[in-house]
C-alpha cells in the first residue's frame, strides 16, 4: 500500500456519460497530479494541485476537469465520454510543489482503469 | 510530445546478467527519476538523480546521468525474476513529471 488511494479501481461505463475519480493523497502531501495512461499516448500528465490551487496544467482535455477539496483529497471528473478515454488514470502525491528533495520522487496510487463502451 | 524517450523498448535477458536501459530527454531538467510499474500498476519510485550528479547507486541500482548528452542510463545488477515489470524514465520540468514511453524487461529464469 502506498499510501496513496484511488477509487474506483475499475469503472465500466458507456459513452456520453460522466465519471468522477477520487484521490486521497498519502498523508502529509499537499500536491496532487494526475495522469493518464493509455497504450497510444503513454503517461500524459494531466494537472496538478497543491494545497488546494491548480498548480500546472497539461494535456488535459476540456470535458475533463479536476478539483481539490480543503481535506486534500482531489477528484477527476470525466464527461462527455468517448471511447478512446478508455485508459488507466493514475493519481500521485508529493509533500512539496516540486518533488525536488533528494531521495523522494512522487507517490503513485494504484489507479483507476477506466473502460468506456 | 514525449521529454523523455527510452531505449530500448524492449529487453530480455538472463537471470543473473545485468540489464542496462537509457533515457534521452530533451530540455533541462532538475532532476531525472525512475520508476518500475507492474503490468497494469502503480508506478514505484526507484530512484532520483539531480541535475548536478552524474552517478548514484542504490542497492543493485545504478543511474548515470550526463547532461551535456541529455541522457541517463538505469543498470539493474544480478537481475532476478522479479525484475520483470516496465521501467520508466520521468524528468521534471517545471514541478510536473513528464514520462517516458518506458522499457518492458523479461529477465528469464
Amino acid at each position: 500500500d502506498s499510501g496513496v488511494t484511488q477509487t474506483p479501481k475499475h469503472l465500466i461505463t458507456a459513452t456520453g456519460q460522466r465519471v468522477t475519480l477520487r484521490c486521497s493523497p498519502r498523508s502529509g502531501d499537499l500536491s496532487v497530479y494526475w495522469y493518464q495512461q493509455s497504450l497510444d499516448q503513454g503517461l500524459q500528465f494531466l494537472i496538478q494541485y497543491y494545497n488546494g490551487e491548480e498548480r500546472a496544467k497539461g494535456n488535459i482535455l476540456e470535458r475533463f476537469s479536476a478539483q481539490q477539496f480543503p481535506d486534500l483529497h482531489s477528484e477527476l471528473n470525466l464527461s462527455s465520454l468517448e471511447l478512446g478515454d478508455s485508459a488507466l488514470y493514475f493519481c500521485a502525491s508529493s509533500v512539496a510543489l516540486a518533488p525536488t528533495l533528494p531521495g523522494y520522487g512522487y507517490t503513485f496510487g494504484s489507479g483507476t482503469r477506466l473502460t468506456v463502451v | 510530445s514525449q521529454q523523455g524517450e527510452e531505449d530500448p523498448q524492449a529487453l530480455s535477458i538472463q537471470e543473473g546478467e545485468n540489464a542496462t536501459m537509457n533515457c534521452s530527454y530533451k530540455t533541462s531538467i532538475n532532476n531525472l527519476q525512475w520508476y518500475r510499474q507492474n503490468s497494469g500498476r502503480g508506478l514505484v519510485h526507484l530512484i532520483l538523480i539531480r541535475s548536478n550528479e552524474r552517478e548514484k547507486h542504490s542497492g543493485r541500482l545504478r543511474v548515470t546521468l550526463d547532461t551535456s548528452k541529455k541522457s541517463s542510463s538505469l543498470l539493474i545488477t544480478a537481475s532476478r525474476a522479479a525484475d520483470t515489470v516496465s521501467y520508466f524514465c520521468a524528468t521534471e520540468v517545471r514541478g510536473k513529471l513528464i514520462f517516458g514511453q518506458g522499457t518492458e524487461l523479461s529477465v528469464k529464469p
